[in-house]
């Protein structure tokens, strides 16, 4: 069964840092991977996919993918309150079935 | 990002009665659809998959016949609870792909809290 593992949190930071989100991913045949993020009573926003090892950056975010490692990260640079959601990592491995985790929920006090 | 409507966002029934929820691709074809439910503090499940023009591949324990849906064209899909239960009541969020999209992208509706009294 293809897992998608994340820490529940929640992740406490001041506004200003950086707010550091981590996934693992069973699947060693994962070719999509994605960040959204999900306020409460809200449904996802994407916010983020990448789908090759490296970096890759947009504004304030910058997704990390680790194949070999197994694991997608995401970092947000000067974290604001407005940050403040639970953030839902997606894998897809060539089914067009997303596996999402179960979320990290990031608090960015004042 | 490409815009999914979903409607209603908030509906209210009696026991017993079905609820029809609809999700739409307003600028895109969507031809795979996702339906999820999620209770409060818990993760998104996915109940099932459509395909335009096909019938509907459900996830283990879910339903087929209480959960009734159609993906009839490629910008609408409906999702029907039948014989709605207050166990039913939870949030439940459509999302779609398109093959314009790269890598299988998939966008959520707003989402409809269903409450059953």
């Amino acid at each position: 069964q293809k897992e998608v593992e994340q820490n529940s949190g929640p992740l406490s930071v001041p506004e200003g840092a950086i707010a550091s989100l981590n996934c693992t991913y069973s699947d060693r045949g994962s070719q999509s991977f994605f960040w959204y993020r999900q306020y409460s009573g809200k449904s996802p926003e994407l916010i983020m996919s990448i789908y090759s090892n490296g970096d890759k950056e947009d504004g304030r975010f910058t997704a990390q993918l680790n194949k070999a490692s197994q694991y997608v990260s995401l970092l947000i640079r000067d974290s604001q309150p407005s940050d403040s959601a639970t953030y839902l990592c997606a894998v897809e491995g060539g089914s067009y079935i997303p596996t999402f985790g179960r979320g990290t929920s990031l608090i960015v006090h004042p | 990002g490409a815009v999914v409507s979903q409607h209603p966002s908030r509906v209210i029934c009696k026991s017993g009665t079905s609820v029809k929820i609809e999700c739409r691709s307003l600028d895109f074809q969507a031809t795979t659809m996702f339906w999820y439910r999620q209770f409060p503090k818990q993760s998104l499940m996915l109940m099932a998959t459509s395909n335009e023009g096909s019938k509907a591949t459900y996830e283990q324990g879910v339903e087929k016949d209480k959960f009734l849906i159609n993906h009839a064209s490629l910008t609408l899909s409906t999702l029907t609870v039948t014989s709605a239960h207050p166990e039913d009541s939870s949030f439940y969020i459509c999302s779609a792909t398109g093959d314009s999209f790269p890598n299988t992208e998939a966008f959520f509706g707003q989402g409809t809290r269903l409450t059953v009294v």
